[in-house]
């Protein structure tokens, strides 16, 4: 099992480009979830699925969209990017039946907007 | 979520026991304990999880208290690859907000 992994690792971006953010799990976890860490802080949820064809809102998804047309897969997407959305990104993902604190998180995007 | 309290750091020489201290003493009746950890510029790795039974895996063991309001997490044998920032979380397992991390233990292991 590769578990979860996220495409890109790296990348930067100028101002107002776009970008979309792969996230992909291969243990057929119903949940999955975007979340941002600034240096020095905690995680932030951005947003997350409890299913396929389903999305909510986290703590911070002004700036960002997300998909999940498929069970593996959870799309992140920056229409605009701004510098403020420099961080690094993991997803993560967990059972349904187990509940939502056992997730199980990528290995991280680091994303630099200049 | 209940709030927990860590200590900021410790030590523990490489081959010793590890064992982490979390106080929860606000825990509800059915909030679990859970516990990840996050190595320097790594994604956060789930350890383990209890309710109130001592719990063991390939990783870790867990020892709750018997009245919940704190667990310890062993490190049976530790070593360098284990040190990293432990964190005790306490929630109910079907609560889809994000995970608190909050500032956790930094474990240090030395040769």
């Amino acid at each position: 099992n590769a578990g979860v992994t996220q495409t890109p690792k790296f990348r930067v971006l100028k101002t107002g480009q776009s970008m979309t953010l792969l996230c992909a799990q291969d243990m057929n976890h119903e949940y999955m979830y975007w979340y941002r860490q600034d240096p020095g802080m905690g995680l932030r949820l951005i947003h997350y699925s409890v299913g396929e064809g389903t999305t909510a809102k986290g703590e911070v998804p002004d700036g960002y969209n997300v998909s999940r047309l498929k069970k593996q897969n959870f799309l992140l997407g920056l229409e605009s990017a701004a510098p403020s959305q420099t961080s690094v990104y993991f997803c993560a993902s967990s059972f349904r039946t187990s509940g939502s604190g056992e997730q199980y998180f990528g290995p991280g995007t680091r994303l630099t907007v200049t | 979520d209940a709030k927990t309290t860590q200590p900021t750091s410790m030590d523990c020489a490489e081959g010793r026991a590890a064992n982490l201290p979390c106080n929860h003493s606000t825990i509800s009746g059915n909030e679990y304990v859970y516990w990840y950890r996050q190595i320097h510029s790594q994604g956060p790795q789930y350890i383990i999880h209890g309710l109130k039974n001592n719990e063991t895996n390939e990783m870790a063991s867990l020892i709750i208290t018997e009245d919940r309001k704190s667990s310890t997490l062993i490190l049976p044998h530790a070593t360098l690859r284990d040190t990293a920032v432990y964190y005790c979380i306490v929630r109910a397992p079907y609560n889809t907000d994000k995970l608190i991390f909050g500032t956790g233990t930094r474990l240090q292991v030395f040769p």
